[in-house]
């Protein structure tokens, strides 16, 4: 099967620019994750949809950031106006459902440079 | 809140050496518990999991770990490292109903020498 694909791989913007990552996840994959993850730390999760509802945004910074998955399928995550901390890798994930049993399936991530 | 601990950044094994990473959760209830691997420029990619039952875990890779609910710890554990094992080892621990709420480590780097 065809993994997560996520575009593009590098972006290098300035800072108060904005940028788009985007996300097709594994086809029947119901529940799509973004993760941030900056140099020398884990991913942190920004946002889960399931389907094209939000479970979970409570860690997303909504002045700046914003997610949407309309149909259900790919997702687009937009950072406006970046800032210097932004820089990091944004990784897409999918699974089959939102159980613990479902395990997630990584893209190669964007990796974004705010200078 | 669940919260995750690599205690090494970064480890040296020979190759065909044994290796062991550590982790160490903290978590109110019976955690679920992942191992990831992530290669330079890559995604994360599932190694092995825990939710309960036997506490010795066998993975791909020739990968396993065990869970220690005493330590609060799960290890990751092979018994002979190849070069192509050299990578960054995420563990993570997650709630018992889904997995909006994963937390990460920071992650171990393992460095294999020929």
């Amino acid at each position: 099967e065809a993994g997560v694909a996520q575009s593009p791989r590098y972006k290098i913007i300035e800072k108060r620019q904005s940028v788009a990552f985007w996300c097709n996840p594994i086809s029947g994959h119901a529940t799509l994750y973004w993760y941030q993850q900056i140099l020398g730390q884990g991913p942190k999760l920004l946002i889960q949809f399931q389907n094209n509802g939000v479970v979970d945004d409570s860690q997303l910074p909504k002045d700046r950031f914003s997610a949407e998955r309309l149909k259900g399928v790919d997702s687009t995550l937009k950072i406006q106006p970046a800032k210097l901390e932004d820089s990091a890798v944004y990784l897409c994930a999918s699974s089959l459902a939102s159980e613990p049993n479902s395990p997630l399936h990584f893209g190669n991530g964007t990796r974004l440079t705010v200078t | 809140a669940q919260s995750v601990t690599q205690p090494d950044i970064h480890i040296t094994v020979s190759e065909g050496a044994s290796l062991e990473l550590r982790c160490n959760y903290s978590y109110g209830a019976t955690p679920y518990l992942f191992w990831y691997v992530q290669s330079p420029g890559q995604g994360l990619q599932l190694l092995l999991k825990y939710f309960s039952g036997d506490t010795l875990v066998q993975g791909i890779k020739g990968f396993e770990a065990e869970f220690k609910r005493s330590q609060s710890s799960f290890n990751l554990r092979k018994p002979s490292v190849h070069w192509s094992d050299a990578a960054e080892y995420f563990c993570a621990v997650g709630p018992s109903y889904n997995n909006n709420d994963m937390r990460f480590g920071a992650g171990t780097r393992l460095t294999v020498k020929p």
